[in-house]
């Protein structure tokens, strides 16, 4: 799989947007990049994933470069309950999940 | 859907004793994996089956570690001897061969070994 890269943690207020950043410069043709979250005591949870062209499911929207080499997770209004590590995984269709150290997501009331 | 249903949610023993964790993944799921969950080491995959059959196992850290997968509706992890530096989170996941190709993630059994 490719490494990806994030911050170990970020800051959003409560109802704004937070914009979660992702490096994978060495991603390859066929891998995809992923997002999952895992708020406190949890099994980690899909939110979603893309090849080239941006996507967008009733969680967040996910914004991957032309050149594919960073993305961005964005959870719209971000609320108390979205307090949670997220990871962005890279990786070819189907294989297995090989997890980083994500970044901490903290949402101020 | 109940979802993957893990066994017991906490397990506390002593060192030496054996341990056995318990995993019922999603109906019609063909993958199953189980990972662990530690401060020091975050996430790590221990080893999946596909259609009951173990395909990766490499993530398991000792012989201590075994897992099994008798039918499509049950998996089991084993630990035998146990060491304190077993102690963590343990996650079983499943997901299916079609669709988005997420994984469906147990609520994890946390194992305390004195």
């Amino acid at each position: 799989d490719a490494k990806t890269t994030q911050p170990p943690s970020m800051d959003c207020a409560e109802g704004r947007a937070a914009n979660l950043p992702c490096n994978h410069s060495t991603i390859s043709g066929n891998e995809y990049v992923y997002w999952y979250r895992q708020i406190h005591s949890q099994g980690p949870q899909y939110i979603i994933h893309g090849l080239k062209n941006n996507e967008t499911n009733e969680m967040a929207s996910l914004i991957i470069t032309e050149d594919r080499k960073s993305s961005t997770l964005i959870l719209p209004h971000a609320t108390l309950r979205d307090t949670a590590v997220y990871y962005c995984i890279v990786r070819v269709a189907y294989d297995k999940i090989i997890f980083g150290k994500g970044t901490r997501l903290h949402i101020l009331p | 859907d109940a979802g993957v249903i893990q066994s017991p949610r906490h397990e506390v023993t002593e060192m030496g004793q054996e341990v056995t964790l318990r995993c019922k993944p999603i109906s019609g799921h063909d993958y199953l994996f189980w990972y662990r969950q530690t401060m020091m080491r975050g996430l790590e995959l221990l080893i999946y089956f596909n259609n009951n059959v173990p395909i990766d196992d490499s993530g398991m850290p000792e012989d201590r570690f075994s897992a099994k997968m008798p039918n499509a509706s049950f998996s089991t992890l084993k630990i035998q001897p146990s060491e304190p530096r077993d102690s963590a989170v343990y996650f079983c996941a499943s997901r299916w061969t079609s669709g988005s190709n997420e994984q469906f993630f147990g609520p994890g059994t946390r194992l305390t070994v004195l």
